[in-house]
C-alpha cells in the first residue's frame, strides 16, 4: 500500500511560488515527512524533512497540517531549474538497525513555465 | 569532494551477458544502497550494505549480486542479463541507517539489455 499520495503533475509560472501537496493519512506518530526531487535523469536530491512543526531551509519550506495527515512543499520563487519530479516520503528515523529502504512512489512532475 | 561516483554512465548488454556496475563514495559513509528505476516509476531497493563485509537483500534482489570489501566501494553484478533488467541504476550512501534525509545519490547508470 502506498504511504503517500501526490498529484502526478503540476505547472507553475517562473518566479511564482510552487505548492506541492502530499497526503499521508496513515502516518504514525514517529514517522517523518521527507521530500526529495529528481531533476531529469539525475539521482534524487534531498530537499527538506519534518516531524510536526513547519520547517524552512535555503531550498524550500515544509508545512505539515496539525493532524499530520497531509503536508505541502513550498518553493517560494520557482525557477526553470526547479523543473523536476518531487517525491514525498514518510518513514521513521532509527538510531540503529531498522528500515533501510527509502520508498519512492511516482512523485509529482513539476514543470516551471517561463 | 566527489560524493558518489557511478561508472559506466551508459551500457548496452546482450541477453545472457554479465557486467558489473561500479559505485564508489569518498564520504566515509557506512551505509550504501543500490536502487533501480524503471521508466515513469519510483526507485526500488535492490541490495544494501551496512558496512564492509555485510550486505543484505532489498525489495528486488533477483538477478543481482553485490559485495562490499571496502567502505568506499559497492559494486553491483548482473550475471545473466535479461530484458527485464533494462533500467536506470542508482547507487546511494548515507552515514547512518534510517536517517532518510542523509542519502547522497550517484548520477546513475542507464542499462539497456537487448
Amino acid at each position: 500500500d502506498a504511504k503517500t499520495t501526490q498529484p502526478p503533475s503540476m505547472d507553475c509560472a517562473e518566479g511564482r511560488a510552487a505548492n506541492l501537496p502530499c497526503n499521508h493519512s496513515t502516518i504514525s506518530g514517529n514517522e517523518y515527512v521527507y521530500w526529495y526531487r529528481q531533476i531529469h535523469s539525475q539521482g534524487p536530491q534531498y530537499i527538506i524533512h519534518g516531524l510536526k512543526n513547519n520547517e524552512t531551509n535555503e531550498m524550500a519550506s515544509l508545512i505539515i497540517t496539525e493532524d499530520r495527515k497531509s503536508s505541502t512543499l513550498i518553493l517560494p520563487h520557482a525557477t526553470l531549474r526547479d523543473t523536476a519530479v518531487y517525491y514525498c516520503i514518510v518513514g521513521q528515523t532509527y538510531s540503529g538497525a531498522g528500515s533501510y529502504q527509502l520508498t519512492f512512489g511516482k512523485g509529482t512532475k513539476l514543470s516551471v513555465i517561463p | 569532494n566527489a560524493g558518489v561516483t557511478q561508472t559506466p554512465k551508459f551500457r548496452i548488454l546482450k541477453i545472457g551477458q554479465s557486467m558489473t556496475l561500479q559505485c564508489a563514495q569518498d564520504m566515509n559513509h557506512n551505509y550504501m544502497y543500490w536502487y533501480r528505476q524503471d521508466p515513469g516509476m519510483g526507485l526500488k531497493l535492490i541490495y544494501y550494505s551496512v558496512g564492509a563485509g555485510i550486505t543484505d537483500k532489498g525489495e528486488v534482489p533477483n538477478g543481482y549480486n553485490v559485495s562490499r570489501s571496502t567502505t568506499e566501494d559497492f559494486p553491483l553484478r548482473l550475471e545473466l542479463a535479461a530484458p527485464s533488467q533494462t533500467s536506470v541504476y542508482f547507487c546511494a550512501s548515507s552515514r547512518n541507517a534510517g536517517v532518510f534525509y542523509g542519502y547522497t545519490f550517484g548520477s546513475g547508470t542507464r542499462l539497456t539489455v537487448v
